[in-house]
C-alpha cells in the first residue's frame, strides 16, 4: 500500500482565515513532505519532517506552519495567506535517507487545491 | 546544485504508439536516484519508474521503459503501446544521495503528453 491521503480536496479562503491542511500516511514512513504546485509547473519543496522533527524550511513565510503530530500525521496551519498563494499543496512521505533504505521513493497525495480570495 | 532538464514541453502521440520523453540532468556526483512521476488531470503525482545511478541496467516497468545513460547525463522514458490513460504531465526528477541533499527532489519543468485516439 502506498497511500498517502489529504483533506480537504478542496479549499477556500479569505485572508483572513485561519484554516489547516492535514495529511496522512500508514506506510511506516518517517519523513514527510510539503510541496506547493502551481499550474503547469513542477512541485517546490516547502518543508520536511523527519522523524517528527523539521529537517528543512525552504524559506517559506511564517504565514505557513508546519506541524507533525506523529510519525503517521501531517499539518499545514494556514493564516493571513495571500491571493498569490492560491496553488495545489502536495503531501509526500517516504521512508528517511537515514533509515538505509536503497532509494527512498517519494509517494505523493492527491493534494489539497487552494484558493485565496 | 543539480539541474534538471526536460527539452520537450509538449509531446502527442497515437493510441498503441511508443513515445519517449527526454531528460537530461546535471551533477557532479556519481550516485543518486532518478524518477520519472507521471501527473493526470487527477493532480497526484505517481511514480511511474526509478533507476538508481549505480546500475547499469535500464529499469523497466510494464509498458515504462527507460535509457539511462549515465556518461551522458539522460534518463530518457519509453512509453510502448501507448494508452489513453496515459496523458498526463511527466516529470523527471534527480535525488541526491549526500547529505541534507539526500530529501530533496529537483524536478524538471515537465512534459505533457497527450494520447490520440
Amino acid at each position: 500500500d502506498t497511500e498517502v491521503t489529504q483533506t480537504p480536496k478542496h479549499l477556500v479562503m479569505g485572508m483572513t482565515n485561519k484554516k489547516s491542511l492535514k495529511c496522512e500516511q500508514h506506510m511506516g514512513h518517517r519523513a514527510m513532505y510539503w510541496y506547493k504546485q502551481k499550474a503547469k509547473k513542477p512541485p517546490e519543496l516547502m518543508f520536511v519532517y523527519s522523524y517528527e522533527k523539521l529537517s528543512i524550511n525552504e524559506s517559506v513565510p511564517s504565514r505557513f506552519s508546519p506541524e507533525c503530530p506523529n510519525s503517521s500525521l501531517l499539518n499545514l496551519h494556514l493564516h493571513a495567506l495571500q491571493p498569490e498563494d492560491s496553488a495545489l499543496y502536495l503531501c509526500a512521505s517516504s521512508q528517511s535517507p537515514t533509515s538505509g533504505t536503497s532509494t527512498d521513493t517519494q509517494y505523493f497525495g492527491p493534494g489539497t487545491r487552494l484558493t485565496v480570495l | 546544485a543539480q539541474t534538471v532538464t526536460q527539452s520537450q514541453p509538449e509531446m502527442s502521440v497515437q493510441e498503441a504508439e511508443t513515445v519517449t520523453l527526454s531528460c537530461t540532468y546535471d551533477t557532479s556526483e556519481s550516485d543518486y536516484y532518478l524518477f520519472w512521476y507521471k501527473q493526470p488531470p487527477s493532480r497526484q503525482m505517481i511514480l511511474v519508474i526509478r533507476q538508481e545511478a549505480y546500475k547499469q541496467q535500464n529499469a523497466t516497468e510494464n509498458r515504462f521503459s527507460v535509457n539511462f545513460q549515465k556518461a551522458a547525463k539522460s534518463f530518457s522514458l519509453k512509453i510502448s503501446d501507448s494508452q489513453l490513460g496515459d496523458a498526463a504531465m511527466y516529470f523527471c526528477a534527480y535525488r541526491s544521495t549526500s547529505g541534507g541533499s539526500n530529501y530533496k527532489l529537483t524536478f524538471g519543468k515537465g512534459t505533457l503528453l497527450t494520447v490520440n485516439p
